[in-house]
């Protein structure tokens, strides 16, 4: 069963505390994964899609890297307005364009 | 322009009533979603449009009703709705998903009370 599994599910840093996101999946055939970043009360803004393993994108003080199993969303010195809902997501290998979204993790970054 | 709009922003309603909910997007997405979203869990997906042709319905009750008028709008029709159906209701738009490209692009979504 195709499946996605973000951890921690919640993480509290210091400002300038740097730290990663872990989302790890099990899918049939990866088709693209996707981070998004959701505020409360908010739309999901879309981040980053990774397509293959090795692949690194790169946003102001986040980084998202991708491996055969995981992806790890890296955030460098955090501020207060990185606060949010971080979600996975991932596109399977039936053509369907269907997301499998994790259950998120909330970072709370305080100054 | 990423924006996909969502109206209206809130909406409170009776079990009882006939209400839609609209979305919006010019970005020449062929592909259009309607998500379900509750608090502190990620967005269900309820439905997919693809060419204006409803291609995915996740078992969504039939008190949901889409409609995609044209390749840039979706509605979501409710009627006879339960408290338990109170929720974010989320649109989404991607260029096609064929090809490799499904960014999904969020609207603000419609907070919605069923009371």
């Amino acid at each position: 069963e195709d499946q996605v599994t973000q951890s921690p599910e919640a993480l509290r840093l210091q400002e300038g505390e740097s730290s990663s996101l872990n989302c790890s999946y099990t899918v049939s055939g990866l088709r693209g994964l996707f981070w998004y970043r959701q505020d409360p009360g908010k739309g999901p803004e879309f981040l980053f899609t990774l397509y293959s393993a090795g692949e690194e994108k790169e946003k102001e003080r986040l980084k998202a890297t991708l491996t055969k199993k995981e992806s790890f969303l890296h955030i460098t010195a955090p501020k207060p307005e990185d606060s949010a809902t971080y979600l996975c997501a991932v596109q399977e290998g039936s053509n369907t364009g269907k997301l499998i979204f994790g259950q998120g993790t909330t970072l709370q970054v305080k100054p | 322009d990423t924006e996909v709009t969502q109206t209206p922003k809130h909406l409170v309603m009776g079990m009882t009533n006939k209400k839609s909910l609209k979305c919006e997007q010019h970005m020449g997405h062929r592909a259009m979603y309607w998500y379900k979203q509750k608090a502190k869990k990620p967005p269900e997906l309820m439905f997919v449009y693809s060419y204006e042709k409803l291609s995915i319905n996740e078992s969504v009750p039939s008190r949901f009703s889409p409609e995609c008028p044209n390749s840039s709008l979706l509605n979501l029709h409710l009627h006879a709705l339960q408290p338990e159906d109170s929720a974010l209701y989320l649109c989404a738009s991607s260029q096609d998903w064929t090809g490799g490209k499904n960014e999904q692009f969020f609207g603000p979504g419609t907070r919605l009370t069923v009371l």
